[in-house]
């Protein structure tokens, strides 16, 4: 299995401040087409995983622009350039490349 | 657009077998290019990745409850099924159904629409 790991793992924030979360695969996650197979969720307290990113930098629909991913092969990076109340939540990196699709352990962002 | 709504048993005794079911509305679930999944979440935990149906009928589980797993469609009525074979506690958490957009390497768009999630306990 593709062990997928995040850091770090409490992440306090100040409201308007940026924030950053790294997450790396024990494997690269470049596909021969290009792209990175790396997916970012954000669980909110009491709801579903939503779909941030897709294949790495690609934001889904209607996830505001403050949101980035970057990266390539096994070292990927999300960022929040100002961190509002609204951010709360964990946050998880995703590989589909490989059956078993994986998880991070989850980034759990708190306000400070 | 399309939503996904889980149902099932909310107990499941020790040794028994969990069944749930996805109900997707809003689109055909034999249309388009999706992958129809289950993912679970033991409370306070991370996202298991339990298995998955694709559109063309391929269907892939985690190795690691293969033995214990199956996935099935259900097309006439637009739902998908989980069955987990002899459960134990190990098993209980919240189960989500959940789809994910793709077309091969051709194109991705990532696990684009999760149910609300169902909460299974397993216990005597």
């Amino acid at each position: 299995d593709i062990v997928m790991t995040q850091s770090p793992l409490p992440l306090p924030v100040t409201p308007g401040e940026p924030a950053s979360i790294s997450c790396r695969s024990s494997q690269s996650l470049l596909q021969s087409n290009g792209y990175n197979y790396l997916d970012w969720y954000l669980q909110k307290p009491g709801q579903s995983p939503q779909l941030l990113i897709y294949l790495a930098s690609n934001r889904a629909s209607g996830v505001p622009d403050r949101f980035s991913g970057s990266g390539s092969g096994t070292d990927f990076t999300l960022k929040i350039s100002r961190v509002g109340a609204e951010d709360v939540g964990v946050y998880y990196c995703m590989q589909p490349l490989q059956i078993p699709h994986t998880f991070g352990q989850g980034t759990k962002l708190e306000i400070k | 657009q399309v939503q996904l709504q889980e149902s099932g048993p909310g107990l499941v005794k020790p040794s028994q077998t969990l069944s749930l079911i996805c109900t997707v509305s809003g689109g055909s679930i034999s249309s388009g290019s999706y992958y129809w999944n289950w993912i679970r979440q033991p409370a306070g935990k991370g996202l298991e990745w339990i298995g998955r149906f694709y559109t063309s009928g391929s269907i892939d589980y985690n190795p690691s409850l293969k033995s214990r797993v199956t996935i099935a469609i259900d097309t006439s009525k637009n739902q998908f099924s989980l069955e987990l074979r002899s459960v134990t506690a190990t098993d209980t958490a919240v189960y989500y159904c959940v789809r994910l957009t793709s077309s091969g390497w051709t194109y991705y768009y990532g696990m684009d629409v999760w149910g609300q999630g169902t909460t299974v306990t397993v216990s005597s």
